[in-house]
């Protein structure tokens, strides 16, 4: 596609409900990341993959937390037994493989009630 | 720990004036720095990167100006537009580091540009 597809756009799931995340990266792109954006917050780093490889998932906040990337494209980020304080917007991002600057979804906005 | 500080939290600036935001960061290994854009609703967009070896880089009415010694950056937006409103965040990473270049931001400005 044309750039980072993310769904849903908002989730809102109650206390104790599990919750997944879909990326759809931009076609070709090896490198995908995870971050969370809290209101008023700048983005944190949550997870890196490298084709399905994840690499470093040393952002994850919980063992509630996990992501996957089977096949080295779509990638999913699932949160276990959601609590209040998981509410914010989560981004994912693919660039190509190396340096340099990566492109961004929109996010899903998921409330937790 | 924050590593990278950004300041101010937000700004008021005419159209046709200048926009002035200040990052600073403590990681000495960081050596790419770019500057993201962000409307509501939208995720962050690349505006604008420099790396260390240079001590400003210009793009349109955008700059970054760099000191090394000081652990600053800064992103100048000359000319500002009220298209220009929206949420800027500076980050930081080291390019090559072996599990991909991960970004630290900062907290972010807000900016509104009035007509």
């Amino acid at each position: 596609g044309a750039g980072v597809s993310q769904s849903p756009r908002y989730k809102v799931a109650k206390r104790g409900q599990d919750v997944a995340l879909r990326c759809d990266p931009i076609s070709g792109h090896v490198s995908l990341f995870w971050y969370q954006q809290a209101l008023g917050q700048g983005p944190e780093f949550l997870t890196y993959f490298q084709n399905e490889a994840q690499l470093d998932k040393s952002g994850l906040p919980s063992d509630r937390f996990f992501a996957e990337r089977p096949e080295g494209s779509v990638s999913t980020l699932k949160i276990q037994r959601t609590q209040q304080e998981d509410s914010a917007v989560y981004l994912c991002a693919s660039s190509p493989r190396g340096a340099g600057g990566y492109t961004f979804g929109s996010g899903t906005r998921l409330t937790v009630v | 720990q924050q590593q990278v500080k950004q300041s101010p939290q937000s700004l008021i600036v005419q159209k046709g004036g200048i926009s002035i935001i200040n990052c600073a960061y403590e990681n000495t290994a960081f050596d790419y720095f770019p500057w993201y854009q962000q409307f509501p609703g939208k995720g962050p967009a690349l505006l604008i990167a420099i790396r260390p070896d240079v001590s400003e880089k210009k793009e349109g009415r955008f700059t970054i100006s760099f000191n090394k010694s000081a652990k600053q950056f800064s992103l100048h937006i000359m000319d500002s537009q009220p298209g220009d409103s929206a949420t800027y965040f500076c980050a930081a990473s080291k390019v090559y580091e072996a599990a991909g270049n991960k970004l630290t931001f900062g907290g972010g400005t807000r900016v509104l540009v009035k007509p």
